[in-house]
């Protein structure tokens, strides 16, 4: 069974300053990956998926992450946070079950820009 | 185009009370999700649906929890009776299709539930 790790379940972070929130799988198939975020009172919104092709993936908000198979590892990093990005964050992985997709979901990492 | 609309937004029952949630997916969308979102937790799948099936329901509490989507539109979750671990949000998601292919899944802002 596939599941997912994020290893920070709350991260301070000054506004312009760099940040990563870490994420592990495990699955013994090939897998697609994503970022989710999740704004207070609202639902889940995608901010990058990993299908194939290159490692780095770039999303929305100028968020990125690369994907490492030999470490199963799917790392998101902004370069530059802003106080808007205060948010929950969510790592998920998609592998088959029977005939179709399905989504697990991490724990969330909570990121917290300060002033 | 509108997103996934979820009623209500809020909910406070007491325990052995009953509830029902509703969800409308995205326009043609063919596939709709439930899932339980506890504090502190991620999403976890309740149910599946592809059209008015039932793909997958593996962890769906069916001695308290039930979900119909008649017409392949629309759906409706139900817990009777509730009990004090129930308390979460429940998101609806959808997608337009099932399959081995990835298809984007969209997402409700959810139903918080309050078991008192």
């Amino acid at each position: 069974a596939q599941s997912v790790t994020q290893l920070d379940s709350q991260v301070p972070v000054f506004e312009e300053a760099p940040v990563e929130l870490r994420c592990n799988y495990s699955s013994s198939v090939s897998v697609y990956l994503f970022w989710y975020v999740q704004y207070p009172n609202q639902g889940l919104q995608l901010l990058l998926k990993y299908l194939s092709g290159s490692t780095l993936v770039k999303g929305i908000n100028g968020f990125e992450a690369e994907f490492n198979k030999s470490q199963t590892s799917f790392h998101l990093r902004k370069p530059s946070v802003h106080i808007s990005d205060t948010a929950e964050y969510f790592c998920a992985v998609s592998t088959l079950s029977g005939s179709a997709r399905q989504l697990t979901f991490g724990s969330g990492t909570q990121l917290t820009v300060l002033p | 185009e509108a997103g996934v609309a979820q009623s209500p937004r809020y909910k406070i029952i007491e325990k052995r009370q009953s509830v029902a949630f509703w969800c409308n997916p995205i326009s043609g969308h063919a596939t709709l999700y439930w899932y339980q979102q506890i504090l502190g937790q991620g999403p976890k799948l309740l149910i599946q649906f592809q059209n008015n099936g039932v793909v997958d329901d593996s962890q769906l509490p069916k001695d308290r929890f039930s979900a119909e989507r008649l017409k392949g539109v629309d759906s409706t979750l139900k817990i009777q009776p509730a009990k004090l671990e129930d308390s979460a949000v429940y998101l609806c998601a959808s997608s337009l299709v099932a399959g081995t292919a990835y298809n984007e899944q969209f997402f409700g802002p959810g139903t918080r539930l309050t078991v008192l």
